[in-house]
């Protein structure tokens, strides 16, 4: 247990739905991340949060929307993919965005677009 | 932008022996991590280096922070099933110029094959 739990585990969808990841950290911390993990290729970070503040990675797709309501929950919003979004969507938290701050992952969401 | 090259991409090895992977890139670095992922979860963090030349353990588990700061290494001792899984570099990432790192950028990562 990582203390970043992540919702649901496993999620399939079709091209034309909508729907949201949900991470929630206890450990205090003030910094959120989503990565993507696809299958041979590396994790991709895709948008950070610190103290509720997103920075902008404009190589997304709009297609994924963050939300960071508050320190402790991050939510990414999912509308019309595509097939290669297929992935493992990981969620980690820091104190903060300072290099020697260590990153906690959850387990991740095994998402599927049919 | 950054990246991460490491190797092997993966080890058949049998239970009892040593284990060494190694992770470079054309950057430098300012910290390095290591992370292990095992199936069905996300990545856990071994080791973290901060300093250039630093040799830092964790029971089995030795890491270097190689002295140019574009290289570092693992070493496993004695590997036991346990230690079956993807094992990962990591360091600091900018989503863009300018300010504190924001992210991690990964490695490929190694997976460590145990045969009975």
């Amino acid at each position: 247990e990582t203390g970043v739990t992540q919702t649901p585990r496993h999620l399939v969808m079709g091209m034309t739905n909508k729907k949201s990841l949900k991470c929630e950290q206890h450990l205090g911390h003030n910094a959120m991340y989503w990565y993507k993990q696809s299958a041979k290729k590396p994790l991709e970070l895709m948008f950070v949060y610190n103290f509720k503040e997103q920075t902008e990675n404009n190589s997304v797709p709009s297609r994924f929307s963050p939300e960071c309501p508050n320190s402790s929950h991050l939510f990414l919003h999912l509308h019309t993919l595509q097939p290669e979004d297929s992935a493992l969507y990981l969620c980690a938290s820091s104190q903060d965005i300072l290099a020697k701050n260590i990153q906690y992952f959850g387990a991740g969401t095994r998402l599927s677009v049919l | 932008g950054q990246q991460l090259n490491q190797s092997p991409q993966s080890m058949f090895i049998q239970e009892g022996e040593d284990v060494s992977m190694n992770c470079t890139s054309s950057s430098i670095f300012n910290t390095w991590l290591w992370y292990k992922q095992d199936p069905g979860e996300g990545p856990v963090l071994l080791i973290a280096l901060y300093k250039a030349g630093e040799l830092t353990s964790n029971g089995r588990l030795t890491a270097q922070f190689g002295i140019t700061r574009k290289d570092s290494f693992l070493n496993i001792s004695a590997s036991i099933p346990s230690d079956v899984g993807i094992y990962f570099c990591a360091g600091p990432f900018k989503l863009y110029s300018g300010g504190g790192a924001d992210g991690l950028t990964f490695g490929k990562g190694t997976h460590l094959i145990i045969q009975p």
